[in-house]
């Protein structure tokens, strides 16, 4: 199965842009990369999916370009409760729900 | 909140013991996906039930055993426990067949403790 590689850990402060990248170079022509947010003893949190370009909901925006590499996650104005895990995955296409194969995930901290 | 339910919440059991987890998965979703979570580990896929049949399992060890019921409710069980069982377990419910990648939405978990 394909692997991500993401940093092990990132600081912020409140109101600002945090953008993590995930790398995925043998990622399949039918995976959705897929990000979580997971806090301490919760299950994880299903944030934004995407296939190619960008994505955007009300909570995060996802880049993705064109070779499908890798991926940026970016978190728009961060506060202290997005401190949290964050973890990069990837998801089967239709016709195939597999396993979720979940790595170390980046640890945000952000600080006031 | 994802819909998604679990218990109990907390449990603590013995070596050698057997443990009975439940889930219920959200409205409408047809797949349960069973994950233990060490601490400071991220979730390792443990087997996911499809139409009540087990449909792919990662690698654990045939003491680890499930059931998903007509309604898409789940069981993990764990037999002849040891203390290397001790970890967050995590149930996720999807779509199969949702097209455009089938979301996984996870419950809260279940913290196991054995002594």
């Amino acid at each position: 199965l394909a692997k991500t590689t993401q940093p092990i850990s990132m600081d912020s402060y409140e109101g600002q842009e945090v953008n993590i990248t995930c790398s995925h170079n043998n990622i399949a022509t039918n995976d959705y990369i897929t990000w979580y947010q997971q806090f301490p003893s919760q299950g994880p949190r299903f944030i934004i999916q995407g296939y190619k370009t960008k994505v955007t909901n009300e909570v995060a925006s996802l880049f993705i370009p064109a070779d499908r590499k890798s991926s940026t996650l970016s978190l728009p104005r961060v506060s202290l409760s997005d401190t949290a895990v964050y973890y990069c995955l990837f998801l089967h296409g239709s016709g195939n729900t597999g396993k979720l194969i979940f790595g170390q995930g980046t640890t945000l901290q952000v600080k006031p | 909140e994802t819909g998604v339910t679990q218990s109990p919440t907390h449990l603590i059991k013995t070596r050698g013991q057997q443990v009975t987890l439940r889930c219920s998965s959200q409205s409408g979703h047809n797949t349960v996906s069973w994950y233990q979570q060490a601490l400071g580990q991220g979730p390792q896929f443990i087997f996911q039930y499809y139409r009540e049949e087990e449909n792919g399992r990662g690698n654990f060890p045939p003491r680890f055993s499930g059931l998903q019921f007509p309604n898409y409710s789940s069981e993990l069980n764990v037999n002849a426990l040891e203390l290397d069982d001790s970890a967050l377990y995590l149930c996720a419910s999807s779509v199969a067949g949702a097209g455009e990648g089938e979301t996984q939405y996870f419950g809260p978990g279940t913290r196991l403790l054995v002594l």
